[in-house]
């Protein structure tokens, strides 16, 4: 089945300690992006890449870090986490040429306390 | 800055009444449009799309759409609505040249339907 696997699905951390938020997905896309959805906001871009190797800010990219080191996995790394970073987040990944539609993954709540 | 505005942000119906959400979006030349819906508790879905052709667009679910490039909207419809479309509807455009595949998101209609 086509999907995109996020992981965890729930979190509750303290202020600082370094967490990781995975996503793969198994369509072979080449095109994998972060959003963060917080209420009456929509969901925002954090970072893309447009392959492997390659990534780029989205618009709201400060306090995360990401990497794509192999074509199916895209982590959101949060290295010192702040409580406004609390938020649910999403995955989402398309083909190169699919003029913008994008697959998401089910969502990850973050709570930073 | 491109964006795209979504008129309503709360929408409140009683089942087998029509449904109309305003989406607009700013200027940026040859655009691609998209309603994604999210329920509650999932992950965003694509409920239709709009590359070219026919302005007229039907998604799944009975919805349909209408792109007018001439008010640079692209409204959401469906004729009768019923207590499962209860959900979170979400415009988005692409716009060309924009960030590789990056959408960008409307700021999301909450819709409850009452039974």
């Amino acid at each position: 089945e086509a999907q995109v696997t996020q992981n965890p699905r729930y979190l509750i951390t303290v202020t600082g300690k370094k967490l990781t938020v995975t996503c793969s997905q198994n369509m072979n896309h080449e095109y994998m992006s972060w959003y963060r959805q917080d209420p009456g906001l929509g969901l925002r871009q954090i970072y893309y890449s447009m392959n492997v190797e390659v990534t780029d800010k989205g618009d709201v990219p400060e306090g995360y870090k990401v990497s794509r080191k192999e074509k199916r996995n895209f982590p959101l790394i949060l290295e010192s986490p702040s409580p406004n970073q609390t938020s649910l987040y999403f995955c989402a990944s398309s083909p190169g040429t699919s003029k913008g539609e994008l697959f998401f993954g089910e969502g990850s709540r973050l709570t930073v306390l | 800055a491109q964006s795209v505005s979504q008129h309503n942000h709360h929408v409140i119906l009683s089942e087998a009444a029509s449904l109309e959400l305003g989406c607009n979006y700013s200027y940026g030349g040859t655009v691609n449009l998209f309603w994604y819906v999210q329920y509650p508790g999932q992950h965003l879905q694509l409920l239709l799309k709009y590359f070219s052709g026919d302005p007229l667009v039907k998604g799944i679910k009975g919805f349909e759409a209408e792109f007018i490039k001439s008010k640079f909207s692209f409204n959401l419809r469906k004729p009768s609505v019923q207590w499962s479309d209860t959900a979170e509807y979400f415009c988005a455009v692409k716009y060309s040249g924009g960030g590789a595949d990056g959408l960008t998101f409307g700021k999301g209609t909450h819709l409850i339907i009452q039974p």
